[in-house]
């Protein structure tokens, strides 16, 4: 079983400032990983998918890297709205488990 | 619009029973496969399976894997999580979410692209 590792657990910042969070897997995935956010009281939304594809709707200041083992969310300038949860996610090539990282918190300084 | 719609929220006893569902719309829905996904008070999320609207091709994470039964009526377009005898620890709020279809095995694709707004089932005496 592949296991995701995120870091760091709470990131503290500033509107405005960049955000950098890293997924860690404990295995090669290639560049088969996904991103998404969830809000307080909200089901999570997709951000990025095979590491570093934007899904439909998200802004530009959200980018997606890495590939193999370790993976960077990077959010160039914090807005109010992007203070949430963090996820990262992949799925093993077969039998196709689906194993989702602990998050990151990313709240306001 | 694509939605997935899901059932409202369930407040059942231990050892009842309870069927929650989830609904498809704005898209074919037999072009995608349908996954539900747990997360439990104040924790983060953990897959439970995955079922093709199709055929009802259906892969379970080993962690529920005979705690729960994942099930399809592709005439409704509407996919199935159902408990036989719930538990305290089943508390929880539950969320579909769809997922794109794969030319490889297994046949699904990597990520979830649209997530229902998820049914809270609270499982008290």
């Amino acid at each position: 079983e592949i296991v995701l590792t995120q870091s760091p657990a709470t990131l503290s910042l500033s509107p405005g400032e960049r955000a950098t969070l890293s997924c860690r897997a404990s295995q090669s995935v290639s560049n088969y990983l996904a991103w998404y956010q969830q809000k307080p009281g909200q089901a999570p939304r997709l951000l990025i998918y095979d590491a570093s594809s934007r899904a439909v709707g998200i802004p530009a200041r959200f980018r997606g890297s890495g590939s193999g083992t370790d993976f960077t969310l990077t959010i160039s300038s914090l807005e109010p709205d992007d203070y949430a949860v963090y996820y990262c996610q992949l799925r093993s090539s077969w039998p196709g488990i689906f194993t989702f990282g602990p998050g990151t918190k990313v709240d306001i300084k | 619009e694509v939605q997935l719609v899901q059932s409202g929220a369930e407040v059942k006893k231990p050892g009842e029973s309870l069927k929650i569902s989830c609904g498809g719309s704005g898209y074919r829905f037999t072009n995608y496969w349908i996954a539900w996904v747990r997360q439990m008070p104040g924790k983060g999320l953990e897959w439970m399976g995955i079922v093709h609207p199709g055929d009802s091709d259906t892969t379970y994470s080993p962690s529920f894997q005979g705690q729960v039964t994942i099930s399809v009526d592709k005439s409704i377009n509407t996919a199935h999580l159902q408990w036989r005898s719930l538990k305290a620890s089943d508390t929880a709020i539950y969320y579909c979410a769809r997922c794109p279809t794969s030319l490889t095995r297994p046949y699904y694709n990597f990520y979830f692209d649209v997530w229902g707004k998820g049914t809270t089932v609270t499982v008290s005496s």
